[in-house]
């Protein structure tokens, strides 16, 4: 059964970069042929698509974000990763990885990680 | 962005009742609709794919309908697990987006 579980720190300071990883277990990310996702939601709000990894590295990303979101994928250790620069309150959110439907860039999400808060603040 | 509006915001109900939710979108997205339920503290669980796909394991009281710009997500008999927020999402178009949910609420 596949799952995911996000990992990172929980606190980030204003302007500095925020760092998560999301670990796969139960499926291998390098034959899954899968896109793999980060969404996050922003306390009592709604949900936002940040961007997406190709298991073979490609990336797709939210054109709001796009200049500060970097998405990797390290198949070795089967985990992908967001970072995302210059981050001020608004980036304040609980940030959840997502694997598509049918593995897709322009799909729907059917396994999601429990989610990792991250608040910005000094 | 395809910008998607659901209605209500709050939704007040009683165990029994039906109940419908309404998500709108600013352009045709045929039927590349999601339905999501999420409960306090833990992720979204995908509902109902494709417009009206019910996805395994999800009780047949829920239901999905709709095509084009509109849609609807119908409980047919609340119950008391069904208390929480639904969510939208269309992926037609990149980049998908969410509508900004219904609260379920106990009345």
């Amino acid at each position: 059964q596949l799952q995911l579980q996000e990992s990172g720190p929980g606190l980030v300071k204003p302007s500095e970069t925020l760092s998560l990883t999301c670990s796969v277990s139960g499926g291998s990310i390098s034959g899954s042929g899968s896109y793999w996702g980060w969404i996050r939601q922003p306390p009592g709000k709604g949900l936002e698509w940040i961007g997406s990894v190709y298991f073979s590295g490609g990336t797709f990303y939210n054109p709001s974000l796009k200049s500060r979101v970097t998405i990797s994928v390290d198949t070795s250790k089967n985990h992908f990763s967001l970072k995302l620069s210059s981050v001020t309150a608004a980036d304040t959110a609980v940030y959840h990885c997502a694997r598509p439907v049918n593995r897709g860039i322009n799909d729907g999400f059917d396994i999601w990680g429990q989610g990792s808060m991250v608040t910005v603040s000094s | 962005d395809i910008q998607m509006t659901q209605s209500p915001s709050t939704l007040s109900a009683s165990v029994g009742d039906r109940v419908t939710i309404t998500c709108r979108a600013s352009q045709t997205i045929f039927s590349w609709l999601a339905w999501y339920q999420q409960k306090p503290g833990k992720a979204p669980k995908l509902l109902i794919y494709k417009a009206s796909d019910l996805q395994s394991g999800v009780p047949s009281r829920f239901s999905g309908s709709g095509s084009g710009t509109e849609f609807t997500l119908a409980i047919s008999s609340l119950q008391p697990d069904d208390f929480a927020t639904y969510y939208c999402q269309q992926y037609h178009t990149y980049p998908v987006t969410f509508g900004q949910g219904t609260k379920v609420e106990i009345k």
